[in-house]
């Protein structure tokens, strides 16, 4: 089976960092989104992680570590479009059909404050 | 490039009622999703096709819940008879390929019911 854990809310100030945690204990892991939803839209992609480590896009870096089943996404130079929620998808295991499950987590309501 | 459309954008009905949704998703994506979305809660997958053949609907309400995805392109979901616990968003999403492939979001349908 699939768990997925993140923090419910977290709050951060107007051109500051902010790290949005993610534990994930999925059988035949084989790596980790990260989407962007603002009130009221659908999810857009943020990142895909496959292999451990950092990778970064702009202001937005998220890293892996399979071994403890860990990620993280870093927000820097918030902006107060930043708000949103922030969902961590793990990919893993096999459904019946022969193709690799999507499972996604609760998300992480963020509010970036002035 | 077009995105993934859907249709309504919102709905309310009684329970014990029925409603549909329609989904086209992007052109050339063979694998298409649908999503349950609670309110304060990520998405919950309730049937991914593969062309026009189901992959995974172990998360989807037999009883009350159809989709069927006709030569392989858009894609209809059907609940009958409604409850109340089915008021969410309804997400269609696609990709080119199943699996580690971006999911592109469609905006969701609101559904209430009353």
């Amino acid at each position: 089976g699939q768990n997925i854990d993140q923090p419910t809310e977290m709050t951060a100030t107007e051109g500051a960092i902010v790290q949005i945690n993610c534990t994930y204990q999925t059988s035949g892991f084989n790596g980790l989104f990260w989407y962007q939803q603002h009130a009221g839209e659908a999810p857009t992609f943020l990142s895909y992680n496959v292999l451990d480590g950092l990778e970064e896009k702009g202001r937005f870096s998220s890293f892996l570590s399979r071994s403890k089943g860990y990620s993280y996404l870093l927000l820097k130079e918030l902006q107060m479009k930043d708000s949103a929620s922030y969902l961590c998808a793990a990919l893993g295991p096999l459904n019946s059909g022969g193709y690799q499950k999507v499972t996604f987590g609760t998300g992480t309501k963020l509010q970036v404050i002035p | 490039e077009a995105g993934v459309a859907q249709s309504p954008r919102y709905k309310i009905i009684e329970k014990r009622q029925s409603v549909a949704f329609w989904c086209n998703p992007i052109s050339g994506h063979a694998t298409l999703y649908w999503y349950q979305q609670i309110l304060g809660q990520g998405p919950k997958l309730l049937i991914q096709f593969q062309n026009n053949g189901v992959v995974d609907d172990s998360q989807l309400p037999k009883d009350r819940f159809s989709a069927e995805r006709l030569k392989g392109v858009d894609s209809t979901l059907k609940i009958q008879p409604a409850k109340l616990e089915d008021s969410a968003v309804y997400l269609c999403a696609s990709s080119l390929v199943a699996g580690g492939d971006t999911q592109y979001f469609g905006p969701g349908t609101r559904l209430t019911v009353l």
